[in-house]
């Protein structure tokens, strides 16, 4: 059974850092590319950023500069170290598995965690 | 910027009635889209994958449709358990749509 189980979430000030993990069972991690999805309260989906099989990494201009995406083979784990934190950045955040067939992965999420929430307030 | 507008915003219908989603992308995504769907609490469950494509488990009321700019998301006949919000999301620049409420009238 695939599980993405998200950890590392908690209260921040503006400006201060944070690091997420996702650890990932289940499936062969490493042959997935592997996202982070945000949500705010009572607000929609928000893709965050993305990393190859490769460790080549994705992100959205909100939140390039700030935050690096990197993963863990041999631990099946996904980081998120985000930086410069700002009130907008408080949401839940999710950990996603790309859909994959045939050894090419497509973004699309068709696993997801249950996620961990980052508030960012003084 | 590829922009994905979901309507209506809530859709009210009752069990057994058909449901119809649109998602209208402000320019051409092909046939790269998906469609999710959310319960309070819950992570997004993938339903649709590359527009018509049903994900691994999705019961068959569940039907999507569409190409380049426009989009459907049509459940046949709904269950109780199908009242939720519901997401597009197009591929290339993994942008989501606000989301359409469906509920209970």
């Amino acid at each position: 059974e695939v599980q993405l189980v998200e950890s590392g979430g908690g209260l921040v000030q503006p400006g201060g850092s944070l690091r997420l993990s996702c650890a990932a069972s289940g499936f062969t991690f490493s042959s997935y590319d592997m996202h982070w999805v945000r949500q705010a309260t009572g607000k929609g989906l928000e893709w965050v950023s993305a990393i190859g099989t490769a460790g080549d990494p994705y992100y959205p201009g909100s939140v390039k500069g700030r935050f690096t995406i990197s993963r863990e083979n041999a631990k099946n784990s996904l980081y998120l170290q985000m930086n410069s934190l700002r009130a907008g950045d408080t949401a839940v955040y999710y950990c996603a598995r790309a859909y994959c067939t045939n050894g090419v992965c497509y973004t699309y999420f068709d696993y997801w965690g249950q996620g961990t929430l980052v508030t960012v307030s003084s | 910027e590829i922009v994905l507008t979901q309507s209506p915003a809530t859709l009210s219908l009752s069990p057994g009635e058909r449901a119809t989603l649109s998602c209208r992308a402000s320019q051409s995504v092909s046939s790269y889209l998906a469609w999710y769907q959310q319960k309070p609490g819950q992570a997004p469950r993938l339903l649709i994958y590359d527009a018509s494509n049903r994900a691994t488990g999705i019961p068959a009321r569940f039907s999507g449709s569409g190409s380049g700019t426009d989009f459907t998301l049509t459940i046949s006949s709904l269950e109780p358990e199908d009242f939720a919000v519901y997401y597009c999301q197009q591929r290339s620049t993994r942008a989501f749509g606000q989301g359409t409420r469906l509920e209970i009238k």
